[in-house]
């Protein structure tokens, strides 16, 4: 059975301090998508992860990829409140169409 | 607001009744996928359609279908409800159906079934 785990699965910080959420999943695979989703809203978009060392920042939020571990990381810098919110990864399987696959998500609660 | 419509936003049904969902993409796209969020599940991918035929199909119920029509809108049905099947049901929407673009998604259908 295909396996997304995140962790952790809850993440409490400081305004200003660094942390990282991991993302290990359990299938061959070079694509792997970030979303973020706010209470009680949809899901939005981060980051699309297409190879082996792809790394991508959009302000305070940088994800990377090492397919070889089958280990995504997102990497949140000097964190503000505005990132409270919840975090899913997911994996698209090799050969399995548009079959996505997501991790139970990384509830962040930023502390001012 | 990212372009992608669902109605109704919320649903009250009781067990072994049918619903039908819809999404209207963004437009311009052709993909269209369906998912479900829910406690006891997490988010679970649903299926996809694109242009009009399906594409890819994952952890979708026998009790599930799903459909594009010519005008690009898409439809979830569900039948024979369970009480299980409470949830978020969103849709999301792409250009094309290639794995290297953006999925823009919409704000979703609740549904409680009683």
């Amino acid at each position: 059975e295909l396996k997304v785990e995140q962790n952790p699965l809850f993440l409490s910080m400081q305004e200003g301090k660094n942390y990282t959420i991991y993302c290990n999943y359990s299938t061959t695979s070079d694509r792997l998508y970030w979303y973020r989703q706010d209470p009680g809203k949809s899901l939005e978009s981060l980051f699309v992860l297409l190879s082996n060392g792809a790394v991508k920042q959009e302000g305070r939020l940088m994800a990377s990829l090492d397919t070889k571990a089958r280990l995504s990381t997102l990497h949140i810098t000097a964190a503000v409140h505005d990132l409270s919110a919840t975090y899913f990864c997911a994996v698209l399987p090799m050969n399995t169409g548009n079959q996505f696959y997501f991790g139970t998500g990384t509830s962040l609660t930023v502390i001012p | 607001d990212s372009g992608v419509t669902q109605t109704p936003k919320h649903l009250i049904t009781a067990t072994g009744q049918r619903v039908t969902l819809r999404c209207s993409p963004r437009s311009g796209d052709l993909s269209v996928y369906w998912y479900q969020q829910s406690l006891d599940q997490g988010l679970q991918f649903l299926i996809q359609y694109y242009n009009g035929e399906e594409r890819a199909k994952g952890n979708i119920l026998e009790r599930f279908s799903a459909q594009q029509f010519p005008d690009l809108h898409s439809e979830l049905n569900l039948s024979s409800l369970e009480l299980g099947d409470s949830a978020l049901y969103f849709c999301a929407s792409s250009a094309r159906q290639t794995y290297q673009e953006t999925q823009y998604f919409g704000p979703g259908t609740r549904l409680l079934v009683l």
